[in-house]
C-alpha cells in the first residue's frame, strides 16, 4: 500500500512532442506529489508537485494531472525539447507528521526526445 | 557551497573496510535524509533525521550506521558492507520538519562500490 507504480520505464518522444509519464498509487493517506527530474550524476531536483485539492498544475511546458477518485497523476511535458531528457520520479508523501516528509518514490521513466 | 553537498562522490571499499559519507547543506535546512538509489529500484528511504533527532530507520541492516552532530551536517558511516549495497547513496535536506509539502533538495550523490 506503500507502493506508487510508475509507467513506462522509458519513453521516446520526437522534439516538439507530448511526453506523459503516469503514476498510481494505493494509499489514500497520500497527500503530495512531487515529481523529480534527474540528470546523469547529479541528484533529483523537484520540477513541480500537486495536493489533492487540485486536479492540475502547470508550470511553464510542465503540467501535472490529479485523479483523486482514480488515485492517478500524470505529467505531461508539452513541446519536449532534447535538454528536457532525463529521468522522471513521480512520488507521494504521507500526511503530515512532526518528523520530515517520508517521501515514497516510483521506479522512474527515463525520457529520451530526439532531435 | 550551495545547496546540498557530498562527499566522496566516489568510492570503492572492500567488504571488510570502514567508511564515511558525509552531507553538508547550506540552507538552513532542519531535516535531513539518507536515500539509497539502485538501478532498476525506486529510490528507497533509508534514515530522517529532524532537528538531529533520527525519526526514521527505514528497516536498514545494521552495517550502515548514520550520524548528525548537528542540523547541517548528516553522515553515514559503514562498515562489513556487502557487494549488493553498491549503489549511489543520496542526501537530501527539507526546510521544515512538520508541515504536509516539504521540499526535498539532493545532493549529487556518492557513487559507492563494494568489491
Amino acid at each position: 500500500q506503500q507502493q506508487v507504480k510508475q509507467s513506462p520505464q522509458s519513453l521516446i518522444v520526437q522534439k516538439g512532442g507530448i511526453s506523459i509519464i503516469n503514476c498510481a498509487y494505493e494509499n489514500t493517506a497520500f497527500d503530495y506529489f512531487p515529481w523529480y527530474q534527474q540528470f546523469p550524476g547529479k541528484g533529483p531536483a523537484l520540477l513541480i508537485a500537486i495536493r489533492p485539492d487540485v486536479s492540475e498544475k502547470k508550470e511553464g511546458r510542465f503540467t501535472i494531472s490529479f485523479n483523486k477518485s482514480a488515485k492517478q497523476f500524470s505529467l505531461h511535458i508539452m513541446d519536449s525539447q532534447p535538454g528536457d531528457s532525463a529521468t522522471y520520479f513521480c512520488a507521494a508523501s504521507p500526511l503530515y507528521n512532526q518528523a520530515g516528509t517520508a517521501l515514497i518514490f516510483g521506479k522512474g521513466t527515463t525520457l529520451s526526445v530526439s532531435s | 557551497e550551495t545547496g546540498v553537498t557530498q562527499t566522496p562522490r566516489h568510492l570503492v571499499m572492500g567488504m571488510t573496510n570502514k567508511k564515511s559519507l558525509k552531507c553538508e547543506q547550506h540552507l538552513g535546512h532542519n531535516a535531513m535524509y539518507w536515500y539509497k538509489q539502485s538501478a532498476k529500484k525506486p529510490l528507497e528511504l533509508m534514515f530522517v533525521y529532524s532537528l538531529e533527532e533520527r525519526v526514521e530507520n527505514n528497516s536498514v541492516p545494521s552495517r550502515f550506521s548514520p550520524e548528525c552532530p548537528n542540523s547541517s551536517h548528516l553522515f553515514l558511516h559503514l562498515h562489513t558492507l556487502q557487494p549488493e549495497d553498491s549503489a549511489l547513496y543520496l542526501c537530501a535536506s527539507s526546510p521544515r520538519t512538520g508541515p504536509r509539502g516539504d521540499t526535498q533538495y539532493f545532493g549529487p550523490g556518492t557513487r559507492l562500490t563494494v568489491l
